[in-house]
């Protein structure tokens, strides 16, 4: 499986800011994700990250509020915007076509 | 939509004990059906993962089945250990098709020595 790193680990925002995460994965990868981890729940998925082209969005988020980039098959960032304390939470990005590998994750707190 | 239901939510077992997860899922056109163990502060990590093609598969001490016909998949621990202890989460997708993966909502899953 290839290697992910993600930038920020953690931080902790005023609302009405916005953070950018980035994910960085060792090799190029056709498929990336990001999902969402709000304290003691489950993963949801936020969108697809797809190479050149606009990122494909879930039911319940839009790009207004989540923009994503993924300018290379190698690289691609979740921009959590205009933050409330609802969007503390841990976001993590992932790749793979069917299997999928994880990255550590951002926690997110926002107060 | 697509939905993975999972229980139950907490299991507590003996040490040396099995401990068995159930999910059922609601896309007929799932073929893919990984299971990650998630430890306090990390990443979820695969453990086992098994397709359409196959009903029963297995790794050391865990085990996964699948009946496709009732669209449900488990996991089976056995001889459980104090690091077994962890939040364990199914999931399905339509594998290449899509890759997206729709998780359960998780298994609290505690080994008391």
């Amino acid at each position: 499986s290839a290697v992910i790193s993600q930038k920020p680990s953690r931080d902790i925002c005023q609302r009405g800011t916005s953070l950018t995460i980035q994910c960085q994965v060792d090799s190029q990868v056709t498929m990336m994700f990001w999902y969402r981890q709000q304290p003691g729940q489950s993963l949801t998925l936020i969108a697809t990250a797809n190479q050149g082209s606009e990122a494909t969005y879930e039911s319940g988020f839009v790009i207004d509020k989540f923009p994503i980039s993924r300018p290379n098959l190698t690289f691609s960032t979740l921009t959590v915007s205009n933050m409330s304390p609802e969007d503390s939470s841990i976001y993590l990005c992932s790749e793979g076509t069917d299997t999928q590998y994880f990255g550590p994750g951002t926690r997110l707190t926002v107060l | 939509g697509e939905n993975v239901e999972q229980h139950p939510s907490t299991l507590s077992v003996q040490e040396g004990d099995s401990a068995v997860i159930k999910c059922t899922y609601s896309d007929s056109a799932s073929n893919y059906f990984p299971w990650y163990k998630q430890e306090l502060g990390k990443r979820p990590q695969l453990i086992i993962d098994i397709r359409s093609n196959v009903g029963e598969k297995k790794d050391q001490r865990i085990a996964v089945t699948l009946n496709k016909t009732a669209k449900h998949f488990s996991l089976h621990i056995t001889e459980t250990q104090p690091e077994d202890s962890a939040v364990y989460f199914c999931a399905a997708s339509r594998g290449n098709q899509g890759g997206k993966l729709i998780f359960g909502q998780g298994t609290e899953l505690s080994v008391k020595p």
